[in-house]
């Protein structure tokens, strides 16, 4: 199994250029992420998928858009990419949470890609 | 979802156990903390989540204190390679089928050989 991939591993881009990352999970998982980090911060999330068809926007959607392709692919698409989208991309996959105490759910563990190195100019 | 508080950076001898505080004095009773870490700018990895009850795994365990306020991250014979970032979060899951996580800045773990 090789989790999760993520293409390209690195990518330079001009102001205003486009350009997909490509993201495949082979663990069979029904939900699947995109975060960005910035230097020296946490991760934040931009969109997420919980099943093929569907995606729902995140923390920071702005600037961004997605595609479930299938089950194992997520793509995250820069219209028009801008400096302050110069950051380290990250996918992510989980199953379902699973139903635990009190009828609350927990979340399955998040598996994550090695991430993409953007930087804008 | 609850706030947490992490100490920015700590150190440990390496074969020692490595203890990290995580305070989280706002968390309600469905919200789960969990652990992850990331190794020099690589994708995070899942450690450990707990309720209430104190947790252990392969990696490590978690202590909950009992009025879950905060908690404890051990790793009980740290070696060079568990030098990173470790995350804890809380998250209460709504069970949609999917939701992001919500990263701070972590404690940057360094182990002293």
């Amino acid at each position: 199994n090789a989790g999760v991939t993520q293409t390209p591993k690195f990518q330079v881009l001009k102001t205003g250029q486009s350009m997909t990352l490509q993201c495949a999970q082979d663990m069979n998982h029904n939900s699947m992420y995109w975060y960005r980090q910035d230097p020296g911060m946490g991760l934040r999330l931009i969109y997420y998928s919980a099943s093929e068809g569907t995606t729902d926007k995140g923390e920071v959607p702005n600037g961004y858009n997605v595609s479930r392709l299938n089950k194992r692919e997520f793509s995250l698409r820069l219209e028009s990419a801008a400096p302050s989208q110069t950051s380290v991309y990250f996918c992510a996959s989980s199953t379902p949470g699973e139903l635990g105490l009190a009828g609350t759910r927990t979340y399955n563990e998040q598996f994550f890609g090695p991430g993409t190195r953007l930087t804008v100019l | 979802d609850a706030k947490t508080t992490q100490p920015t950076s700590m150190d440990c001898a390496e074969g020692r156990a490595a203890n990290l505080p995580c305070n989280h004095s706002t968390i309600s009773g469905n919200e789960y903390v969990y652990w992850y870490r990331q190794i020099h700018s690589q994708g995070p990895q899942y450690i450990i989540h707990g309720l209430k009850n104190n947790e252990t795994n392969e990696m490590a365990s978690l202590i909950i204190t009992e009025d879950r306020k905060s908690s404890t991250l051990i790793l009980p014979h740290a070696t060079l390679r568990d030098t990173a970032v470790y995350y804890c979060i809380v998250r209460y899951y709504s069970g949609g089928g999917a939701d992001g996580l919500t990263f701070g800045k972590g404690t940057h773990l360094i182990i002293q050989p």
